[in-house]
């Protein structure tokens, strides 16, 4: 079955404490991306790859750091979470977009990360 | 750069009546947009999508949208809601960045569906 796996599903933590949440797809796409969800503000990006050794920033990237070694794999890391990273996260995959072509992107189940 | 606009941040009908979800972008090129639906604890599912081959999108459940270049409107219409379509629906909008694709999301519309 294609999908997008993230793990874990639920964390809670303190401030300043390291943690790293993953993301793999079996759909061998070459894009990738993570996405923050709150409230009244839809899903916003915070970082995409194009393919491996390929990541850039998206639009709320401060604090957040990813690697993408491995085609599948997309880990997305909070060096030092702080309260205001609590929110709902997603994964997500595609074929790789271009010039004038879009593709449907694919969404894992969400991360929902709690620091106090 | 686009921008999409969804003009309700809830939405409340009855079982077996229409339902109409309403979006509004903004685009300096042809866009492609797309209605994304959440439902309650689970990931993004896509609903339909428009790509410009046919300006009426069928999409899964029995949702359709329409793309309308002049008044910049994709809203989202279902002729009958079911309990099951009780969720959050995203309108979103296909950026291009330097031939790079960048989705723009809307702030959602929630869906409640009463007996």
């Amino acid at each position: 079955e294609a999908q997008v796996t993230q793990n874990p599903r639920y964390l809670i933590t303190v401030t300043g404490k390291k943690l790293t949440v993953t993301c793999s797809q079996n759909m061998n796409h070459e894009y990738m991306s993570w996405y923050r969800q709150d409230p009244g503000l839809g899903l916003r990006q915070i970082y995409y790859s194009m393919n491996v050794e390929v990541t850039d920033k998206g639009d709320v990237p401060e604090g957040y750091k990813v690697s993408r070694k491995e085609k599948r794999n997309f880990p997305l890391i909070l060096e030092s979470p702080s309260p205001n990273q609590t929110s709902l996260y997603f994964c997500a995959s595609s074929q790789t977009p271009g010039q004038g072509v879009s593709y449907e992107q694919y969404f894992g189940p969400g991360t929902r990360l709690t620091v106090t | 750069a686009q921008s999409v606009t969804q003009l309700d941040s809830h939405v409340s009908v009855s079982e077996g009546t229409p339902v109409l979800l309403r979006c509004n972008y903004s685009s300096s090129y042809s866009p492609s947009l797309f209605w994304y639906v959440q439902h309650p604890n689970k990931g993004l599912q896509l609903l339909l999508k428009y790509t410009s081959a046919a300006t009426l999108v069928k999409g899964i459940n029995g949702f359709e949208a329409e793309f309308k270049k002049s008044e910049t409107s994709f809203h989202l219409t279902k002729p009958s809601a079911h309990m099951s379509d009780a969720a959050e629906y995203f309108c979103v909008v296909s950026d291009q960045i330097a031939g790079f694709q960048k989705l723009v999301f809307g702030t959602g519309t929630r869906l409640l569906v009463s007996p």
